[in-house]
């Protein structure tokens, strides 16, 4: 089956700095989510990206679908951007909501 | 705003019990899914469905059956609890429409005893 990958497994940033998450993908796909899980367990959908860019407010995501690679850009960050972020897909040829996660990386905004 | 609850915030069972672990949710979503977390695995789909009284397995179902006999409910039975299904388990709908974007519930963390 399709393989996600993610990268840095662990960050840590001083409050006010820029970072970029990195997701690689193995295989085609027709649906490619960002999500971010808070401290308290709950997840939140930053961003439904199968191809393009799209921003929202300080975050923004590129996914490159030739290239098999997603990028989530998160800029002038805040403590409460701490949590851990999920990149999903789902294969060209499967369901197109069963999503495969990735490991995810774990962000901790440092005051 | 869509609304996924799920019954129980935390749960401790002792092995061997039957556990039901309920999902609701309010926007009419045609999609429910059941994930569970563990430390570095991420989220793996349990089971899903796609219409009332219709599932599919995922891609860990061994130990778990579920059941959706309305379109706003969706449940995880573990038949027989066991220590390896500690875990933090997450229900997720979706429209199934072009945009397919989950929501998940706040998760139930599940302690077998």
């Amino acid at each position: 089956g399709i393989q996600v990958e993610q990268s840095p497994p662990d960050l840590i940033l001083q409050e006010g700095a820029n970072s970029t998450l990195r997701c690689n993908f193995s295989d085609s796909v027709n649906n490619l989510q960002w999500f971010h899980q808070n401290p308290w367990g709950q997840l939140i959908n930053l961003f439904y990206i199968p191809s393009g860019t799209k921003q929202n407010g300080r975050l923004s995501a590129t996914t490159v679908a030739t290239e098999r690679y997603s990028l989530l850009y998160i800029s002038s960050s805040q403590t409460t951007d701490s949590g851990v972020y999920f990149c999903a897909v789902a294969s060209v040829g499967g369901a197109t909501n069963k999503l495969i996660f990735g490991t995810g990386t774990l962000l901790a905004v440092q005051p | 705003d869509v609304k996924v609850t799920q019954s129980s915030r935390y749960l401790v069972k002792r092995t061997g019990e039957k556990v039901f672990l309920e999902c609701v949710q309010d926007m009419d979503h045609e999609n429910m899914f059941w994930y569970r977390q563990d430390p570095g695995l991420g989220l793996r789909l349990i089971y899903f469905s796609y219409d009332v009284k219709m599932k599919e397995k995922g891609d860990i179902p061994e130990g778990y059956s579920v059941s959706r006999e309305k379109k706003e409910r969706f449940s995880l039975i573990l038949e027989s609890a066991s220590t390896n299904q500690t875990s933090m388990y997450l229900c997720a709908s979706t429209s199934g429409t072009s945009y397919n974007e989950q929501f998940f519930g706040p998760g139930t963390r599940l302690t077998v005893l």
